[in-house]
């Protein structure tokens, strides 16, 4: 199993929501991250668990929170987003340290209206 | 801190022609992972090559290969015989080794148009 994968794959809530992405993976990685991604820009790294370790990008507010209730899975909780955080978000997992190639997810489509 | 170039924002080649996506990259580690990800319409990232910094070597995927030149910092993709299939945002990519708090950094991509 080489899949990552993403619920939902489309998700539209408004300002006043809460809601959660989730992201699962059964290939043993110990590495899982969260990204964000514009029209027709590159993917921006949010958030990195590496061996149970939160990594922050310091830009993100904090109405984005991760969490990672064990190693396989990884939610991205939601809460009073606005406009401008519509996008896709793309859910990743690698091994972490020796072998740094990255296994994306179909990512899913938020539009915060 | 690490940066990823892509140059070309856009890049159209003919059914079955060649074509070369250039990539550059900074970096004052010796040791590194460099990727090229495909990203088509369905929008999920798929890897298509990726290179590590120790191996003189060029690496091959079928139809897609890398000259990677480490002195000049430059990693660029050729995929030979053109399919309808490779059209695609083509991201490059870097990636430190045996740090546990690796990342991935992306250049800007490159939009490859396939021309019947």
């Amino acid at each position: 199993d080489t899949e990552v994968t993403q619920t939902p794959k489309h998700l539209v809530m408004g300002m006043t929501n809460k809601k959660s992405l989730k992201c699962e993976q059964h290939m043993g990685h110990r590495a899982m991250y969260w990204y964000k991604q514009k029209a027709k820009k590159p993917p921006e790294l949010m958030f990195v668990y590496s061996y149970e370790k939160l990594s922050i990008n310091e830009s993100v507010p904090s109405r984005f929170s991760p969490e990672c209730p064990n190693s396989s899975l990884l939610n991205l909780h939601l809460h009073a987003l606005q406009p401008e955080d519509s996008a896709l978000y793309l859910c990743a997992s690698s091994h972490g340290q020796v072998d740094t190639e990255a296994f994306f997810g179909q990512g899913t489509r938020l539009t915060v209206v | 801190a690490q940066t990823v170039t892509q140059s070309q924002p856009e890049m159209s080649v003919q059914e079955a022609e060649t074509v070369t996506l250039s990539c550059t990259y900074d970096t004052s580690e010796s040791d590194y992972y460099l990727f090229w990800y495909k990203q088509p319409p369905s929008r999920q990232m798929i890897l298509v090559i990726r290179q590590e910094a120790y191996k003189q070597q060029n690496a091959t995927e079928n139809r897609f290969s890398v000259n990677f030149q480490k002195a000049a910092k430059s990693f660029s993709l050729k995929i030979s015989d053109s399919q309808l299939g490779d059209a695609a945002m083509y991201f490059c990519a870097y990636s430190a080794v045996l740090k546990r708090d690796d990342k991935i950094i992306f250049g800007k991509g490159t939009r490859l148009h396939i021309l019947p």
